[in-house]
């Protein structure tokens, strides 16, 4: 069975400081989607980024990349330059590749501070 | 272009009191789920549907749960009776498989806040 593991049950940073998040799975799949997704208090929940497990190069949006090790299935976040507004959980997630099966697999989040 | 809706945004009844979650899905959507959120088991999907047929129920937590999408506009999640554990929050999501297999984003709704006293 998939699973998503993020060990990092709070983190903090500095305004305009960078600061990532860490994340690893367990799959014998070989193709598959990682993805991050954001949930401010509203607790909407907000698709930041996602990478296709066939690509090599690091997804990357504005702030926010990964950093993808498909060999130690590892899918760290990397938000730069960060601001208030980027206070939130973030969650870590798994869905395997194919038409058939689109579910997503989370892991138990990482709450983010960001200090002024 | 409007997102996934879901209704209420907050429930609040009593123990043993039938309970009816509603989702419609982004339009052309042809996948919904039905995750549920709570502090001791995170996310967790409950069931999914494709083209308004359940695919896997396996997260359904017991018989009192039962979902159903009578048409691609629509779905509700059911608890009858309701308990204090069911207490979470109840989120619907959708997404588009596209033209070729492959996973498209899921797109999510506001959640609904559900509170069983």
């Amino acid at each position: 069975a998939q699973t998503v593991t993020q060990s990092q049950p709070e983190m903090s940073v500095q305004e305009a400081e960078t600061v990532t998040l860490s994340c690893t799975y367990d799959t014998s799949e070989s193709d598959y989607y990682l993805f991050w997704y954001k949930q401010p208090p509203s607790r909407q929940m907000i698709l930041v980024i996602r990478q296709e497990a066939y690509k090599q190069q690091n997804a990357t949006e504005n702030r926010f990349s990964v950093n993808f090790q498909k060999a130690a299935k590892s899918f760290s976040l990397k938000i730069s330059d960060s601001q208030l507004g980027d206070a939130a959980m973030y969650f870590c997630a798994y869905s395997l590749y194919g038409g058939a099966t689109n579910k997503l697999i989370f892991g138990t989040g990482t709450l983010l501070a960001v200090q002024p | 272009d409007a997102g996934v809706i879901q209704s209420p945004r907050h429930e609040v009844t009593e123990m043993g009191q039938e309970v009816t979650l509603r989702c419609k899905p982004i339009s052309g959507h042809d996948y919904l789920f039905w995750y549920r959120q709570t502090m001791m088991r995170g996310l967790e999907l409950l069931i999914y549907f494709n083209n308004n047929v359940p695919i896997d129920d396996s997260g359904m937590p017991e018989d009192r749960f039962s979902a159903k999408m009578p048409n691609a506009s629509f779905s509700t999640l059911k608890i009858q009776p309701s308990e204090p554990r069911d207490s979470a929050v109840y989120f619907c999501a959708s997404s588009w498989s596209g033209a070729y297999i492959g996973n498209q984003p899921q797109h999510f709704g506001d959640g609904t806040r559900l509170s069983i006293l």
